[in-house]
């Protein structure tokens, strides 16, 4: 019954790979966010989807591609992996678009890129 | 330029005391705050939060003290037990930011028995 799921958990791969991490949730909510936890710690927020709609959308390189096939779903596709985009990628769910809408998260995909 | 900053990257705490965990922001625009809790290889979990219209909301054995002129936050947990060792994040959003939330760096609590 886990409520927000992506897959894998581990995820281990060579520079210049293409690569995609899946998420799910069960929640019922509206909107669904790609964030990532960097080597100091910091969670940042990538993408936000609202009922399949894009609605944020912070600086981050082309080659990270968010796709939301339904309101359920937000797969993160990401292009030429680099050195740099190792880090934890945690998605997360919440009931409304509104800033008072606390997040369900997902328990993280780690990406090594070697 | 971190908007939201936890200037503690750990704290020990004996079982039954009190813990405070603090948190800053620079942004005056952030008019709600939320707590989160993240054990090892999981996932964050909201534990509790705060409108700006208010300085204080509890929930059982936690407590968030708001402190708008500060630009600053706490989380009380009392008594504290073990298994409240976690790392916490604390993280603010704006009404015009569209649930963007912006994390801090998160605080290591560590309860011992």
């Amino acid at each position: 019954d886990t409520a927000v799921s992506q897959t894998p958990k581990y995820l281990v791969t060579q520079m210049g790979n293409d690569k995609s991490i899946k998420c799910e949730q069960n929640l019922g909510h509206d909107t669904m966010y790609w964030y990532k936890q960097d080597s100091k710690k910091f969670l940042k927020i990538m993408f936000s989807y609202n009922n399949k709609e894009l609605i944020i959308n912070e600086t981050v390189p082309n080659r990270f591609s968010p796709k939301s096939p339904d309101k359920a779903h937000l797969n993160l596709h990401i292009n030429s992996l680099e050195l740099g985009d190792s880090a934890v990628y945690f998605c997360a769910s919440s009931q409304q678009r509104g800033y008072n809408s606390p997040l369900h998260f997902g328990n993280g995909t780690r990406l090594t890129v070697t | 330029d971190q908007q939201v900053k936890q200037n503690s990257p750990s704290l020990s705490v004996q079982e039954g005391r009190i813990s405070i965990l603090n948190c800053d922001y620079t942004n005056s625009m952030f008019d709600y705050f939320l707590w989160y809790k993240k054990y090892p290889a999981e996932g964050p979990t909201f534990l509790i939060s705060i409108s700006s219209i208010k300085d204080k909301n509890e929930d059982g054995r936690f407590t968030v003290f708001l402190n708008k002129s500060a630009k600053h936050l706490s989380l009380h947990i009392v008594p504290s037990q073990p298994g409240d060792s976690a790392v916490y994040f604390c993280a603010a959003s704006a009404r015009n930011q569209g649930g963007k939330l912006i994390f801090g760096q998160g605080t290591e609590l560590s309860v011992k028995p």
